[in-house]
């Protein structure tokens, strides 16, 4: 089946600066690669997308970028802001999958 | 707020009761996984159902099982319980198409088994 591993686990990063969360999949007909953001006592909350027919997408400071080839995403958040602190989980679906396998999750902390 | 309610919330119970933890998903939305989550394993996904039959099922135990109603809510059943089976249990739904698999999480249920 799919496995998925995410890096870093943790992740410190002044306010302002940019962070970067990266995933690798194994599954080379998985074609739908979701990020999910978790707040503390919450559920995951769906914050962006991408889809194998599409190499980057972005939503205001948050982008996504897909290499196919290499079967690995990353997770771009530019100026952060305390409020992005949360534990980011990446997913990817498809091929004989019909449900999203997670990579281990990276805790994200903003200094102020 | 995602649209999907899960409960209840929190849930406290012995080792070798058994207990059931209720989803409705968003309107319109066909599937419902369900995933759990615990501090060494991340999020384990279960089980799905889709329009009340089953349709993929992760590391689910026997002593777990779940179905799907006609009015599309959804049930997770734990019985013999273990104090392993302590963790955040979530429901996530979706239209489930092909071109259309975003899938949205309740707020989870707490299991807490003493």
């Amino acid at each position: 089946g799919e496995n998925v591993e995410q890096h870093p686990s943790t992740l410190s990063v002044q306010e302002g600066d940019s962070a970067v969360i990266k995933c690798t999949y194994s599954d080379s007909a998985s074609n739908y690669f979701p990020w999910y953001k978790q707040e503390l006592g919450k559920g995951p909350q769906l914050i962006i997308d991408i889809r194998s027919n599409v190499g980057e997408k972005k939503d205001q400071r948050i982008a996504v970028t897909l290499n196919k080839t290499a079967k690995h995403f990353s997770l771009h958040i530019t100026e952060t802001q305390p409020e992005d602190s949360a534990v980011y989980f990446c997913a990817a679906m498809g091929g004989s999958a019909r449900q999203l396998t997670f990579g281990s999750g990276t805790q994200l902390t903003v200094l102020p | 707020d995602s649209g999907v309610t899960q409960t209840p919330k929190h849930l406290i119970t012995a080792t070798g009761q058994r207990v059931t933890l209720r989803c409705s998903p968003r309107s319109g939305d066909l599937s419902v996984y369900w995933y759990q989550q615990s501090l060494d394993q991340g999020l384990q996904f279960l089980i799905q159902y889709y329009n009340g039959e089953e349709r993929a099922k992760g590391n689910i135990l026997e002593r777990f099982s779940a179905q799907q109603f006609p009015d599309l809510h959804s049930e997770l059943n734990l019985s013999s319980l273990e104090l392993g089976d302590s963790a955040l249990y979530f429901c996530a739904s979706s239209v489930a198409t092909a071109k259309n698999t975003e899938a949205f999480f309740g707020q989870g249920t707490r299991l807490t088994v003493v």
